[in-house]
């Protein structure tokens, strides 16, 4: 079977850095994706690790080791309006199929 | 440029009752996918369409489900024989190709509620 494990909340307090894991078991791994949902939204795309290593895009980073089937999503200066749940998703191959995670609730106080 | 669209937004039917969900992806873009969430969970796939076809269907759960993409644009979800477990909320995405790495742009979805 396929399993992603995330937390299932967070909670971080405004102007301040969260790290979201993302540890997975498939049966196969191309890539890892973030994406962001707003309650009631859209996903939207945040970002992709293909190799090993850190991606940056903006305020947000993406992290991912291979060997240790693990990657990690970063926020940096936290805004309100980044509350929201964040999902893993893992390619198994180089097509189309993502396999999500249940996602991670990020809740920021004031 | 428009986004990916959905319609209807929300669908309640009767469990036994014929439903169909459109998609309008973004133009040019030949990936379109189609998902389920249900609350608390992350999007499940159903199916992927390259172009005009149906370039993998395992995620579709039975036969009461299909999915039609006849112009390679506009695709169709159908649900034959609603049950009350259909009920969820039923994303579209769409993509410019087929690679992982290629971003997949969600439409708003539709809440599908079967009583």
């Amino acid at each position: 079977g396929q399993s992603l494990e995330q937390p299932s909340e967070v909670t971080a307090v405004e102007g301040a850095i969260v790290q979201i894991n993302c540890t997975y078991q498939t049966s196969g791994f191309y890539g890892l994706s973030w994406y962001q949902q707003h309650d009631g939204g859209a996903p939207t795309f945040l970002s992709y690790n293909g190799l090993d290593g850190l991606e940056e895009t903006g305020r947000f980073s993406s992290f991912l080791s291979r060997s240790d089937s693990y990657g990690y999503l970063l926020l940096q200066e936290l805004q309100m309006k980044d509350s929201a749940s964040y999902f893993c998703a893992v390619g198994l191959d180089s097509n189309y199929q993502l396999i999500w995670g249940a996602g991670t609730k990020l809740i920021i106080k004031p | 440029g428009a986004g990916v669209s959905q319609t209807p937004s929300n669908k309640v039917t009767e469990k036994g009752k014929y439903v169909e969900l459109r998609c309008d992806p973004i133009s040019g873009h030949t990936a379109l996918y189609w998902y389920r969430q249900s609350l608390g969970q992350g999007p499940e796939f159903l199916i992927y369409f390259q172009g005009t076809g149906a370039a993998d269907d395992s995620g579709l759960p039975n036969d009461r489900f299909f999915a039609v993409r006849p112009e390679g644009s506009v695709s169709t979800l159908k649900i034959q024989r609603t049950e009350r477990g259909d009920s969820a909320v039923y994303l579209c995405a769409s993509s410019p190709g087929t690679r992982i790495s290629n971003e997949q742009f969600f439409g708003p979805g539709t809440r599908l509620t079967v009583l």
